[in-house]
């Protein structure tokens, strides 16, 4: 059973706290993406991976940081220095040639108060 | 589930009828738009794609249509069916870095009612 998963669905913390949010697929994609959606709005492309051992940043990395030691995991964290960090975040993937198409997780909303 | 619906352009279909969601891009050098639809809760799912140098592609039930002129999109479903209720995301891809970046659009609320 291919896909994308994340975990958890739902997280809580403490404002000040950094918080380490799980991205893994078994789809062999070469190309990973975080985003970030608000009510109301788009998603946001914060950070993305197309090979191992690199990223890059997208449009509003600032406040999170990533790490791509394996093809399968692509794990973001949301620092302190995120100044409003409550929000819906969406893992995706891509094989990096051919289908253009994305491939999402489920999801995991992040709430810090 | 998540209120990702909350303040979006809403459209209301009674089912069985055809719906005509529309989307504007910023980008002339976008290469290729592909639709998503997303239900309460969820992460977007493909629905179909289209390239810059076409400007109609039909699938099961949609068909997208790309008018480059005043940099337009729009998807047409047929025979809606409240399984279509949904949030429904252009996403314009661009060319950089190595790659196709793409960029969403705000969405659309669809509400199919029975």
């Amino acid at each position: 059973d291919g896909g994308i998963t994340q975990s958890p669905k739902y997280l809580f913390r403490k404002e000040g706290q950094n918080v380490t949010l799980s991205c893994e697929q078994n789809l062999n994609h070469d190309a990973m993406y975080w985003y970030r959606q608000d009510p109301g709005q788009g998603l946001r492309l914060i950070y993305y991976s197309q090979i191992v051992n690199d990223f890059q940043k997208g449009d509003i990395a600032e406040g999170y940081s990533v790490s791509r030691e394996k093809k399968e995991s692509f794990p973001l964290t949301v620092t302190s220095a995120q100044k409003n960090p409550t929000a819906f975040y969406l893992c995706a993937s891509r094989l990096r040639s051919g289908s253009y198409e994305q491939y999402f997780g489920p999801g995991t909303r992040l709430t810090v108060t | 589930g998540e209120s990702v619906g909350l303040h979006l352009p809403t459209l209301s279909v009674q089912e069985g009828d055809n719906s005509i969601i529309n989307c504007a891009y910023s980008n002339s050098a976008s290469d290729y738009f592909i639709w998503y639809k997303q239900e309460s809760g969820k992460g977007p799912q493909f629905i179909i794609d289209i390239r810059s140098n076409m400007d109609k592609r039909q699938g099961q039930r949609v068909t997208v249509l790309l008018n480059k002129t005043v940099k337009h999109l729009s998807l047409q479903i047929a025979a809606t069916q409240p399984g279509d209720s949904a949030v429904y995301f252009c996403a314009e891809n661009t060319w950089r870095g190595g790659s196709y970046i793409p960029t969403f659009g705000r969405g659309t609320s669809l509400i199919v009612h029975p």
